[in-house]
Protein backbone atom coordinates (compact mmCIF):
# COMPACT_ATOMS: atom_id res chain seq x y z
CA UNK A 1 0.00 0.00 0.00
CA UNK A 2 1.89 3.28 -0.96
CA UNK A 3 -0.80 5.69 0.10
CA UNK A 4 0.12 9.55 -1.29
CA UNK A 5 3.03 9.31 -3.61
CA UNK A 6 4.13 12.83 -5.21
CA UNK A 7 6.62 13.05 -8.19
CA UNK A 8 9.11 15.06 -8.90
CA UNK A 9 10.70 15.45 -5.01
CA UNK A 10 12.80 18.35 -6.11
CA UNK A 11 12.57 20.69 -9.15
CA UNK A 12 14.21 23.66 -10.39
CA UNK A 13 11.95 26.18 -12.59
CA UNK A 14 12.75 29.02 -14.35
CA UNK A 15 10.96 32.35 -14.18
CA UNK A 16 7.79 31.73 -17.09
CA UNK A 17 8.28 27.83 -17.55
CA UNK A 18 5.15 25.52 -16.69
CA UNK A 19 5.36 22.19 -15.05
CA UNK A 20 2.50 19.99 -12.97
CA UNK A 21 3.15 18.08 -9.75
CA UNK A 22 1.87 15.12 -10.05
CA UNK A 23 -0.07 13.01 -6.96
CA UNK A 24 -1.54 9.94 -6.62
CA UNK A 25 -3.14 7.56 -4.33
CA UNK A 26 -3.96 4.05 -4.20
CA UNK A 27 -6.64 4.00 -1.15
CA UNK A 28 -9.63 4.99 -2.68
CA UNK A 29 -9.84 8.57 -0.74
CA UNK A 30 -12.64 10.72 -2.49
CA UNK A 31 -10.84 14.06 -0.93
CA UNK A 32 -7.94 15.26 -2.40
CA UNK A 33 -5.89 18.55 -1.08
CA UNK A 34 -2.83 20.77 -2.39
CA UNK A 35 -1.06 22.96 0.00
CA UNK A 36 1.90 24.62 -0.11
CA UNK A 37 4.21 25.26 2.71
CA UNK A 38 6.55 28.23 3.70
CA UNK A 39 8.77 28.25 6.58
CA UNK A 40 6.64 29.91 9.57
CA UNK A 41 3.42 30.22 7.47
CA UNK A 42 2.14 26.68 8.39
CA UNK A 43 0.37 24.80 5.21
CA UNK A 44 -2.17 27.03 3.16
CA UNK A 45 -4.70 25.42 1.03
CA UNK A 46 -4.02 26.04 -2.47
CA UNK A 47 -7.66 23.60 -4.28
CA UNK A 48 -8.55 20.63 -3.23
CA UNK A 49 -11.26 18.15 -4.54
CA UNK A 50 -13.93 16.31 -3.10
CA UNK A 51 -14.65 13.76 -5.69
CA UNK A 52 -13.43 13.25 -9.90
CA UNK A 53 -14.83 15.83 -11.94
CA UNK A 54 -14.80 18.23 -8.87
CA UNK A 55 -12.41 20.63 -7.84
CA UNK A 56 -12.48 23.99 -5.48
CA UNK A 57 -10.08 26.56 -4.82
CA UNK A 58 -8.61 27.49 -1.42
CA UNK A 59 -7.02 29.73 0.40
CA UNK A 60 -3.84 30.96 -2.24
CA UNK A 61 -4.85 29.42 -5.72
CA UNK A 62 -3.72 32.07 -7.75
CA UNK A 63 -0.90 30.95 -10.62
CA UNK A 64 -2.16 27.45 -10.14
CA UNK A 65 -4.40 24.92 -12.01
CA UNK A 66 -5.75 21.26 -11.26
CA UNK A 67 -8.11 18.49 -12.32
CA UNK A 68 -9.12 15.20 -10.73
CA UNK A 69 -10.16 12.82 -14.23
CA UNK A 70 -10.26 9.91 -11.61
CA UNK A 71 -10.47 9.28 -8.19
CA UNK A 72 -6.73 8.53 -8.53
CA UNK A 73 -4.89 11.57 -9.31
CA UNK A 74 -4.73 14.80 -8.90
CA UNK A 75 -2.32 16.73 -10.42
CA UNK A 76 -1.33 20.48 -10.72
CA UNK A 77 -0.24 22.87 -12.44
CA UNK A 78 1.99 25.71 -12.38
CA UNK A 79 1.63 27.63 -15.34
CA UNK A 80 3.77 30.71 -16.07
CA UNK A 81 6.43 29.92 -12.59
CA UNK A 82 7.12 33.11 -10.48
CA UNK A 83 9.56 33.05 -7.56
CA UNK A 84 6.75 33.65 -5.19
CA UNK A 85 5.97 29.72 -5.77
CA UNK A 86 8.91 28.77 -4.55
CA UNK A 87 7.93 26.42 -1.80
CA UNK A 88 7.23 23.00 -0.81
CA UNK A 89 3.61 21.62 -2.42
CA UNK A 90 1.92 18.46 0.03
CA UNK A 91 -0.52 16.63 -1.38
CA UNK A 92 -2.77 14.83 1.16
CA UNK A 93 -6.09 12.67 0.61
CA UNK A 94 -8.86 11.59 3.06
CA UNK A 95 -11.75 9.01 2.63
CA UNK A 96 -14.29 11.29 4.71
CA UNK A 97 -15.08 14.81 4.33
CA UNK A 98 -12.80 17.66 5.17
CA UNK A 99 -10.02 15.25 6.88
CA UNK A 100 -12.26 13.63 9.59
CA UNK A 101 -10.57 10.55 9.75
CA UNK A 102 -7.18 12.34 9.38
CA UNK A 103 -5.43 13.38 6.36
CA UNK A 104 -2.67 10.95 4.45
CA UNK A 105 0.42 13.54 3.43
CA UNK A 106 2.56 12.58 0.29
CA UNK A 107 6.09 13.28 1.13
CA UNK A 108 6.25 16.71 -0.83
CA UNK A 109 7.60 18.13 -3.67
CA UNK A 110 10.52 21.14 -3.06
CA UNK A 111 9.91 23.58 -5.71
CA UNK A 112 12.71 26.26 -6.25
CA UNK A 113 11.91 28.65 -9.22
CA UNK A 114 14.60 31.26 -10.35
CA UNK B 1 -12.59 34.83 9.63
CA UNK B 2 -12.01 31.56 10.47
CA UNK B 3 -8.16 30.77 11.80
CA UNK B 4 -6.11 28.92 13.72
CA UNK B 5 -3.45 30.02 16.02
CA UNK B 6 -0.46 28.58 17.42
CA UNK B 7 1.48 31.23 19.43
CA UNK B 8 4.66 29.69 20.16
CA UNK B 9 6.80 29.51 16.86
CA UNK B 10 10.09 27.55 19.44
CA UNK B 11 9.67 25.63 22.59
CA UNK B 12 12.70 24.54 23.83
CA UNK B 13 12.02 21.58 26.83
CA UNK B 14 14.41 19.25 28.48
CA UNK B 15 14.09 15.40 27.50
CA UNK B 16 12.43 13.74 30.23
CA UNK B 17 10.14 17.11 30.64
CA UNK B 18 6.55 17.39 30.29
CA UNK B 19 5.63 19.74 27.22
CA UNK B 20 2.31 21.81 26.30
CA UNK B 21 1.62 23.42 23.23
CA UNK B 22 -1.05 25.87 22.78
CA UNK B 23 -3.43 26.61 20.32
CA UNK B 24 -6.30 28.46 19.58
CA UNK B 25 -9.21 28.73 16.98
CA UNK B 26 -11.80 31.66 15.87
CA UNK B 27 -14.94 29.76 14.13
CA UNK B 28 -18.71 30.78 14.26
CA UNK B 29 -19.04 27.21 15.85
CA UNK B 30 -16.98 24.31 17.59
CA UNK B 31 -14.78 22.83 14.79
CA UNK B 32 -13.21 19.47 14.39
CA UNK B 33 -10.12 19.57 15.57
CA UNK B 34 -6.56 17.77 15.01
CA UNK B 35 -2.79 18.05 15.88
CA UNK B 36 -0.28 16.66 13.24
CA UNK B 37 3.84 16.51 13.78
CA UNK B 38 5.96 16.82 10.98
CA UNK B 39 9.48 15.41 11.47
CA UNK B 40 12.36 17.24 9.07
CA UNK B 41 11.90 16.60 5.44
CA UNK B 42 8.52 14.65 5.88
CA UNK B 43 4.55 15.24 5.44
CA UNK B 44 2.65 15.02 8.23
CA UNK B 45 1.35 12.56 10.48
CA UNK B 46 -2.12 12.91 12.78
CA UNK B 47 -1.29 12.48 16.15
CA UNK B 48 -4.74 12.56 17.44
CA UNK B 49 -8.32 14.83 16.33
CA UNK B 50 -11.16 16.04 18.85
CA UNK B 51 -15.17 15.94 16.97
CA UNK B 52 -17.37 15.53 20.42
CA UNK B 53 -17.68 13.71 23.96
CA UNK B 54 -14.46 13.54 26.07
CA UNK B 55 -12.83 16.86 25.86
CA UNK B 56 -9.52 14.99 26.49
CA UNK B 57 -8.67 12.76 23.86
CA UNK B 58 -5.70 10.64 23.64
CA UNK B 59 -2.84 10.34 20.39
CA UNK B 60 -0.51 8.14 19.23
CA UNK B 61 3.01 8.35 20.85
CA UNK B 62 1.84 9.00 24.41
CA UNK B 63 0.12 12.39 23.38
CA UNK B 64 -2.86 13.77 24.18
CA UNK B 65 -4.53 16.87 23.89
CA UNK B 66 -7.75 18.74 25.65
CA UNK B 67 -10.10 20.95 24.09
CA UNK B 68 -11.95 23.54 26.72
CA UNK B 69 -14.98 25.28 24.49
CA UNK B 70 -14.53 28.47 26.84
CA UNK B 71 -10.82 29.50 26.03
CA UNK B 72 -11.40 27.98 22.18
CA UNK B 73 -8.44 26.36 22.90
CA UNK B 74 -6.76 22.71 21.93
CA UNK B 75 -3.54 22.56 23.87
CA UNK B 76 -1.25 19.29 22.79
CA UNK B 77 0.27 17.81 26.36
CA UNK B 78 2.87 15.36 26.95
CA UNK B 79 3.55 14.06 29.93
CA UNK B 80 7.85 13.39 29.41
CA UNK B 81 9.28 14.09 26.24
CA UNK B 82 11.92 12.46 24.34
CA UNK B 83 14.57 13.24 22.12
CA UNK B 84 12.63 11.67 19.64
CA UNK B 85 9.79 14.13 19.97
CA UNK B 86 11.92 16.90 18.22
CA UNK B 87 9.61 18.07 15.05
CA UNK B 88 7.53 20.61 14.25
CA UNK B 89 3.67 20.51 15.50
CA UNK B 90 0.48 22.16 13.60
CA UNK B 91 -2.76 22.67 15.17
CA UNK B 92 -5.70 21.92 12.31
CA UNK B 93 -9.37 22.75 12.51
CA UNK B 94 -12.01 21.64 10.09
CA UNK B 95 -15.64 23.01 9.45
CA UNK B 96 -16.82 22.32 6.05
CA UNK B 97 -14.65 20.32 3.05
CA UNK B 98 -10.93 21.47 4.00
CA UNK B 99 -8.90 22.13 7.38
CA UNK B 100 -7.13 25.02 8.23
CA UNK B 101 -3.96 24.59 9.40
CA UNK B 102 -1.82 26.88 12.58
CA UNK B 103 1.37 27.95 11.55
CA UNK B 104 3.20 25.63 13.33
CA UNK B 105 5.12 24.98 16.67
CA UNK B 106 8.94 23.90 16.53
CA UNK B 107 9.79 21.78 19.40
CA UNK B 108 13.32 21.48 20.37
CA UNK B 109 14.48 19.09 23.15
CA UNK B 110 17.53 19.54 25.40
CA UNK B 111 19.70 16.33 26.66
Amino acid sequence: NAGVTQTPKFRILKIGQSMTLQCTQDMNHNYMYWYRQDPGMGLKLIYYSVGAGITDKGEVPNGYNVSRSTTEDFPLRLELAAPSQTSVYFCASSYGTGGLDGYTFGSGTRLTVV
Amino acid sequence: AQSVTQPDIHITVSEGASLELRCNYSYGATPYLFWYVQSPGQGLQLLLKYFSGDTLVQGIKGFEAEFKRSQSSFNLRKPSVHWSDAAEYFCAANRDDKIIFGKGTRLHILP
